[in-house]
């Protein structure tokens, strides 16, 4: 079936280093990518979107990259900090009002 | 900062009794999801309401959970009788496009 999914599910990165989660999505007709950041005992919080007719969109120390050719999608996060430190998840939405697909998570574990 | 509220935040209970949970999402948002997350695992939708109607209960065990947003606005989530294998955070989210969710902090169930 359809799927979104991550390829490393921890990542460790030295404080002030560049970080970058990879998640690989199946479905070619999701047009609507999200990144979220969750930390312990919280909800998930939005951090970048991206529509399907872009390739990237940069935020706050954040870029996300959308490849459709190979169905794949990455976070980059700029001089990563110890407030990084959470669960990574990418979430499909095919549009509209219909079910958005989590991916099974990337913890970042930053390292002072 | 408007927020989606939930409550409780934590509750214990015993196998065969019932529990349920309460969200109010963020005011003006019509879209109301009910989500529930595994440990380790990515948040996995239950239902969707748009305004008080249901838009998406296919993952929803009608056997034993039931939702509803009877006046549009805030929304329960009930199991009964609560199994072993319900223990889990359960998450509310609203929307206002359909898009974008805002998520709350969470409920996080212990049967035991």
């Amino acid at each position: 079936g359809e799927s979104v999914g991550l390829h490393l599910p921890t990542l460790s990165v030295q404080e002030g280093d560049n970080s970058i989660i990879n998640c690989a999505y199946s479905n070619s007709a999701s047009d609507y990518f999200i990144w979220y950041k969750q930390e312990s005992g919280k909800g998930p919080q939005f951090i970048i979107d991206i529509r399907s007719n872009m390739d990237k969109r940069q935020g706050q120390r954040v870029t996300v990259l959308l490849n459709k050719t190979v169905k794949h999608l990455s976070l980059q996060i700029a001089a990563t900090q110890p407030g990084d430190s959470a669960v990574y998840f990418c979430a499909e939405n095919p549009g509209g009002y219909q079910k958005v697909t989590f991916g099974t998570g990337t913890k970042l574990q930053v390292i002072p | 900062e408007a927020e989606v509220a939930q409550s409780p935040r934590y509750k214990i209970t015993e196998k065969s009794q019932a529990v349920a949970f309460w969200c109010d999402p963020i005011s003006g948002h019509a879209t109301l999801y009910w989500y529930r997350q595994i440990l380790g695992q990515g948040p996995e939708l239950l239902v969707q309401f748009q305004d008080e109607s249901v838009v998406d209960d296919s993952q929803l065990p009608k056997d034993r959970f039931s939702a509803e947003r009877l006046k549009g606005v805030d929304s329960t989530l009930k199991i009964q009788p609560a199994e072993l294998g319900d223990s889990a955070m359960y998450l509310c989210a609203s929307s206002l496009s359909g898009n974008e969710q805002f998520f709350g902090p969470g409920t996080r169930l212990t049967v035991l």
